[in-house]
């Protein structure tokens, strides 16, 4: 149980282009949907929060125009970076939450703008 | 606020050998503890978890880990390790009265076992 996956797993883009990344939750229903970013040797920082339906509620510093969050079922969410720049290269990690303590993750997203 | 701390960035052990891998943390409700192992390239992987009960938690992998109130700690054990234990090990905390999952993570510890 708890299979979550995220495609694609690696994708290279130009800068100024847009990136779609997709998270599905494949044997559960996910009321709350978390995306993270990762940097090397870093730990998970949070960017959003989402439940489906909802419009996306993002931490501060995370810049709710760059970083589309859809949440349309309760399977699937998708994190579209628009616009793509170099320093946006990172991990992304999303984790559906089903209802329960327990979060869990996809197997992440490595993103390189060039 | 909520917060945690792994003190350690890496962990050196030797294979058979048991292993410790330290988190604190510091919430101001009722504390959900978590331990999660990612490998490289690869999303998180839920270990065990801390909700109430038993301070002593099992966990996957023969991983364990023990939470101490009064030390504010949650410290990631196993007996015996092994060189596929390697990884990057993170500790996470959410408060359990908040009423959300939001999660806060420590820094990780990188465990190195060797043959």
């Amino acid at each position: 149980g708890a299979v979550v996956s995220q495609h694609p797993s690696w994708v290279i883009c130009k800068s100024g282009t847009s990136v779609k990344i997709e998270c599905r939750s494949l044997d559960f229903q996910a009321t709350t949907m978390f995306w993270y970013r990762q940097f090397p040797k870093q730990s998970l920082m949070l960017m959003a929060t989402s439940n489906e339906g909802s419009k996306a509620t993002y931490e501060q510093g995370v810049e709710k125009d760059k970083f589309l969050i859809n949440h349309a079922s309760l399977t699937l969410s998708t994190l579209t970076v628009t616009s793509a720049h170099p320093e946006d290269s990172s991990f992304y990690i999303c984790s559906p939450s089903p209802w329960g303590e327990t979060q869990y993750f996809g197997p992440g997203t490595r993103l390189l703008v060039l | 606020a909520q917060s945690v701390a792994q003190p350690e960035d890496q962990v050196n052990v030797a294979e058979g050998n048991p292993l410790t891998v330290k988190c604190t943390y510091s919430v101001s409700g009722n504390p959900y503890l978590f331990w999660y192992v990612q490998y490289p390239n690869r999303g998180l992987q839920f270990l065990l978890k801390y909700i109430t009960g038993d301070n002593l938690v099992k966990g996957s992998y023969g991983f364990e880990a023990e939470f101490n109130k009064s030390q504010t700690s949650f410290h990631l054990k196993k007996p015996s390790a092994l060189v596929s234990d390697s990884a990057l090990y993170f500790c996470a905390v959410r408060d359990g009265n908040s009423g959300t999952y939001k999660y806060i993570f420590g820094t990780g510890t990188r465990l190195k076992v060797l043959a």
